[in-house]
């Protein structure tokens, strides 16, 4: 499979546990890209990585938020202390430059 | 504020009708404009790229056309069939490729057999 992949599809958690997520990317996909949404919603930008380079953050990407994309290649998420309103799908997206973004299947994130 | 916007948000058709789904963005000043389909509780699939410089872009049985002057960016759906039930999100990236994508909500389509 080619495409990308997302790990893991569903992660159900306490509040105030940590919890980390990683995201394949198409391999020769240079630009790695992290989105949110909630019910109802379209997808809301978190972040994005060119290589190995974190290029932007949202103000939706709060300090308990921390992304890495170690030699450019699969990337993490984590939240820390997770509140009630994190919960959402997380996406995941690469695109080669500014090009076309594919994206993943996505992790459901549900905070108790 | 870059906004992108989807009108309706939910619409129900019977099969084989043709039909046309509408974006429209605050900000004439776009890089790209991506059109996805999203099945309930998945990840997006991309169903269309129309760069700043075209017109409209065609796959099987699918036309986007954007309209920069206008703010404006259609989808048309031929022959609508029973698969094609999803949520279709139009995306747009303002001002360079060096900006993440801004989404709309999303118009959830249901085609009726």
């Amino acid at each position: 499979d080619t495409g990308v992949s997302q790990d893991p599809r569903h992660k159900i958690t306490k509040r105030g546990q940590n919890v980390t997520f990683r995201c394949d990317p198409i391999s020769e996909h240079n630009r790695l890209y992290w989105y949110r949404q909630t019910l109802g919603q379209g997808p809301e930008f978190l972040t994005y990585f060119q290589n190995e380079a974190q290029l932007e953050k949202s103000r939706l990407l709060s300090d308990r938020f921390s992304a890495e994309r170690p030699k450019g290649s699969f990337s993490t998420l984590e939240i820390q202390r997770t509140e009630q309103g994190d919960s959402a799908m997380y996406l995941c997206a690469s695109s080669p430059s500014a090009g076309e973004q594919f994206f993943g299947p996505g992790t459901r994130l549900t905070v108790l | 504020k870059q906004e992108v916007t989807q009108i309706p948000a939910a619409l129900s058709v019977p099969e084989g009708e043709n039909l046309v789904l509408n974006c429209s963005f605050t900000d004439s000043a776009i890089y790209n404009l991506q059109w996805f389909r999203q099945d309930p509780g998945k990840g997006l699939t991309s169903l269309l790229l129309i760069q700043s410089s075209q017109r409209e872009q065609t796959s099987g049985r699918l036309n986007a056309s954007l309209d920069k002057s206008s703010g404006r960016s259609t989808l048309y759906i031929a022959a609508s069939q029973p698969g094609d039930s999803a949520t279709y999100l139009c995306a747009v990236r303002f001002n360079s490729g060096n900006t993440p994508l801004v989404f709309g909500k999303g118009t959830r389509l249901s085609v009726i057999a």
